[in-house]
């Protein structure tokens, strides 16, 4: 059974980098795609981007700027950074694995609560 | 921008009533990438359907999904207890993935 599990600090000043690393169990980041998500408090779901097994990645044009998500095959990982945040930035972030084709999340982590605040 | 709009924002059901919920795009979106999801309190978003009709794995079968045109709906066909949640529709298309805004269905 794949199991994914965010972590990475609660709290970030504005203007700082948001920087969360998910650990993959139960199966290989050498395969399939891993995307962030996010949902800030009471609203709806958001898709920041993804990243390939092979490096490749995708990112919501909205966040692209701002936004790299990079893997650790090593270590069975991947991480978001997420550049110059603001309050608007505060939300529940999760990991996910995307499926081939058709393209759906069926594995997720159980979140992080990301705050923005000084 | 294909925009994905679902209706009802709120859904007030009775356990063992029936569920329609919709979801409308904005563009034509290909069925095989349109994939609904149930998300509880404090849990991850859970899948429910992908390719617009097919249950995945432990959905019971008391949940569908159609399409017809632009017009995506998921029904659930008795209402259980554990059936009352936020429901969010999500499509791939041009490199990206895009959500629905929900429909939360709550107990009447």
């Amino acid at each position: 059974q794949v199991q994914l599990q965010e972590s990475g600090p609660g709290l970030v000043k504005p203007s700082e980098t948001l920087t969360l690393t998910c650990t993959v169990s139960g199966g290989s980041v050498s395969s399939y795609y891993w995307s962030w998500i996010r949902q800030p408090p009471g609203k709806g779901l958001e898709w920041i981007g993804h990243i390939y097994y092979t490096g490749s990645t995708n990112y919501n044009p909205s966040l692209k700027s701002r936004v790299t998500i990079s893997l650790d095959t090593s270590k069975n990982q991947f991480s978001l950074k997420l550049s110059s945040v603001t309050a608007a930035d505060t939300a529940v972030y999760y990991c996910a694995r995307r499926n081939y084709d058709p393209f759906y999340f069926d594995y997720w982590g159980q979140g992080t609560l990301v705050t923005v605040s000084s | 921008e294909i925009v994905l709009t679902q209706s009802p924002g709120t859904l007030s059901l009775s356990p063992g009533e029936r569920a329609t919920l919709s979801c409308r795009a904005s563009q034509s979106v290909s069925s095989n990438y349109l994939v609904w999801y149930q998300q509880k309190p404090g849990q991850a978003p859970r899948l429910l359907i992908y390719g617009a009709s097919t249950r995945a794995t432990g959905i019971p079968d008391r949940f569908s999904g159609s399409e017809s045109g632009t017009d995506f709906t998921l029904t659930i066909s008795r209402l259980e207890p554990e059936d009352f949640a936020v429901y969010y529709c999500q499509r791939y298309g041009s490199s990206r993935h895009t959500f629905g805004q929900g429909t939360k269905l709550e107990i009447k």
